[in-house]
């Protein structure tokens, strides 16, 4: 089975700017995560999505959006980009995704690696 | 509200030694426990968990951990490491009430030759 693959793997952008990252899940895996990681702030929750729906937020601005597909794939768009965005995105799959009581197994993906300068 | 506290941010040892890194956490709902690897440009790959029965939790790569309650721990442990056991290992902690998980800052294993 193919892996969480994400793209691109690489991103330069300016302040300002807006970006979309994706992610295609495992075959199969509903749910979707979105995970930022900083040196200063470690790894740190975006968002979740599954079966199309966003079911669990993080405590990030409303610059940080995503939407999930039929198919499963998921997109992440950041908007007026600044420059304490540069980090490494990572997305990761699972099957039902994370509920009450309930834990899937997540796959991550390599991450796209954003800089904004 | 939960917490990860990983108590080094870096552990250096020398090949075939022992090593432990430390992972304490607080919580005040029941919570089930992981412990990931992270390779240079590379996602985290998981190395074991803990959802519930033994305390002991063995995982891939020859790493293990305990979960302890009492002292709200769950430190990883391996006899014996490599010089490919280099990387940034992360402890996290997801929460049953919320649904979410939290990662820790993540300790970066250095093994030297």
């Amino acid at each position: 089975k193919a892996g969480v693959t994400q793209t691109p793997r690489y991103l330069i952008k300016t302040r300002g700017q807006q970006v979309t990252l994706s992610c295609s899940p495992i075959s199969g895996h509903r749910s979707v995560s979105w995970y930022q990681q900083t040196p200063g702030q470690g790894l740190q929750f975006l968002f979740e999505y599954f079966s199309e729906t966003q079911r669990n937020k993080g405590n990030f601005p409303g610059r940080f959006s995503g939407r999930q597909f039929s198919n499963s794939r998921s997109e992440m768009n950041v908007s007026t980009l600044e420059l304490g965005d540069s980090a490494l995105y990572l997305c990761a799959s699972s099957l039902e995704g994370q509920g009450v009581y309930s834990y899937n197994e997540q796959f991550f993906g390599p991450g796209t690696r954003l800089t904004v300068l | 509200a939960q917490s990860v506290t990983q108590l080094d941010s870096q552990v250096p040892v020398f090949e075939e030694a022992p090593v432990e890194l430390r992972c304490n956490y607080s919580s005040s709902v029941s919570v089930y426990l992981f412990w990931y690897v992270q390779y240079p440009n590379q996602g985290l790959q998981l190395l074991l968990k803990y959802l519930s029965g033994s305390t002991l939790v063995k995982g891939i790569n020859g790493f293990e951990a305990e979960f302890n309650k009492s002292q709200t721990s769950f430190h990883l442990r391996k006899p014996s490491v490599h010089i490919s056991d280099t990387a940034e290992y992360f402890c996290a902690v997801f929460n049953t009430n919320a649904g979410k998980s939290t990662f820790g800052d993540g300790t970066t294993l250095t093994v030297k030759p």
